[in-house]
């Protein structure tokens, strides 16, 4: 069975602050591992990572895939307030349709 | 930018009714799926759909799921008779093609079973 752990669970900042974020995945003919930020409702997408050891960047937001550890981490540097939400990590195999198994995501707080 | 709509926002029902949830996927998208969230649990995958078929579905859709798309823009679930344990965040999502695990999640539908 498909396993995605992410850690920590959940995570107090100060703004300013910077965080990583750990997932570590177990997925059948891996594709892909892709993070998602959930705050109220929906999640929405932030990286998709194929390829060991190429780091994706966003703005303050960095990731990078190790694909011989089956391990990913997702960095914020010089967090805000509007960075507090749910980060879900996500694992994607090869087959027919696009199926995810996510974890049980890492809640970040940012406090003032 | 274009989204993936779902209706209603949120649903009450007792337990054994039957609830059907709405969803419009991305216009040019071709596989969509269905996933729920427990409230403080993390996001399962239901069923895939393309082709006007599943093309893959998880333990937890059992009988009394069932998906359809009646027209060129909809994508329904029906669960049949609701248990309280259906209590849920019902997610819809859509890629373009199979190739594509970006999914776009639409916000929600929460289901409450009494």
């Amino acid at each position: 069975e498909d396993k995605v752990v992410q850690s920590p669970l959940s995570l107090v900042v100060h703004e300013g602050d910077t965080v990583t974020l750990n997932c570590s995945y177990e997925v059948t003919n891996f594709r892909s591992l892709l993070w998602y930020k959930q705050e109220k409702k929906a999640p929405t997408f932030l990286f998709m990572l194929t390829s060991s050891g190429i780091e994706k960047k966003s703005g303050r937001l960095s990731s990078i895939l190790d694909k011989k550890e089956l391990f990913s981490i997702l960095n914020i540097t010089a967090t805000q307030t509007g960075d507090s939400a749910v980060y879900l990590c996500a694992g994607g195999g090869a087959g027919t349709a696009s199926k995810l198994t996510f974890g049980t995501g890492t809640r970040l707080q940012v406090t003032l | 930018e274009p989204e993936v709509t779902q209706t209603p926002s949120h649903q009450v029902t007792q337990m054994g009714q039957e609830v059907i949830l709405h969803c419009v996927p991305i216009s040019n998208h071709l596989y969509f799926y269905w996933y729920r969230q427990i409230l403080g649990q993390k996001v399962e995958f239901l069923v895939s759909f393309y082709n006007n078929e599943i093309s893959e579905k998880s333990e937890i859709f059992d009988d009394q799921f069932s998906v359809e798309r009646p027209d060129g823009s909809n994508f329904t679930l029906k669960i049949r008779s609701t248990k309280l344990e259906d209590s849920a965040m019902y997610f819809c999502a859509s890629t373009p093609n199979s190739g594509a695990n970006v999914l776009t999640f639409g916000a929600g539908s929460r289901l409450t079973v009494l």
